[in-house]
């Protein structure tokens, strides 16, 4: 079953705030991925992380990997309506398989103009 | 160009049909999966595929099959379909072993089961 907590699951913003949403598990995972999900679209990545205490940023778009390893955080800074959408995290469980990676539920972002 | 095509984008089945959703890369990705979305339950792996010939359950497999003839395709098919099926779903498929670098996404199926 799922392993990753997200939050909040729904956010309403108006536009030119930031918004924070994390990531938390009780397990360590190697790395941290956040995608994006538009409407009627598939999840699209934002950015990945592979460090504990790695920082990144992509645009507005600025990412954390815990230093404990089980969490993670995304920011959006002065949000705009094409934010508009599901965030997902998702991570790689250390010890687990390569191949997999594990989903968050995802964080629904409205933005108002 | 180049990525993850899936066909049909939209689908309407009645209770107990059967049929087979398509899956089709362009980038020699070696493993690709399938993903069914819920409202409130996130992305959840139904099969998985590491290569030609192999492929794996997910978390949720039961009522859908898997091939992996080619490298390229990676057919879903609902056996039966039934009205908990009704759901997005979305092929997935990564260069890499590493699922660390990420997946790319097909723009998804909605499947509705009458």
């Amino acid at each position: 079953g799922q392993q990753l907590n997200q939050s909040p699951q729904s956010m309403f913003i108006q536009e030119g705030e930031d918004v924070s949403m994390n990531c938390t598990s009780s397990s360590i995972f190697n790395t941290w991925l956040w995608y994006k999900q538009d409407p009627g679209e598939g999840p699209v990545l934002l950015i990945a992380l592979y460090k504990a205490g790695e920082l990144t940023s992509n645009g507005r778009l600025t990412a954390q990997f815990g230093i404990t390893r089980k969490d993670s955080f995304l920011n959006i800074s002065a949000s705009i309506p094409s934010d508009v959408g599901i965030y997902f995290c998702a991570g790689q469980l250390s010890g687990g398989s390569n191949y997999k990676l594990t989903f968050g539920k995802g964080t629904l972002l409205t933005v108002n103009p | 160009n180049a990525g993850v095509t899936q066909t049909p984008k939209f689908q309407v089945l009645k209770t107990g049909q059967s049929m087979t959703l398509q899956c089709a890369q362009d980038m020699n990705h070696e493993y690709m999966s399938w993903y069914r979305q819920d409202p409130g339950m996130g992305l959840r792996l139904i099969h998985y595929s590491v290569g030609a010939g192999i492929t794996d359950q997910g978390e949720v497999p039961n009522g859908y099959n898997v091939s992996r003839s080619t490298t390229e395709d990676f057919p879903l098919r609902l056996l039966s379909a039934a009205p908990s099926q009704t759901s997005v779903y979305f092929c997935a498929s990564s260069y890499s072993s590493f699922s660390g670098y990420g997946y790319t996404f097909g723009s998804g199926t909605r499947l509705t089961v009458v």
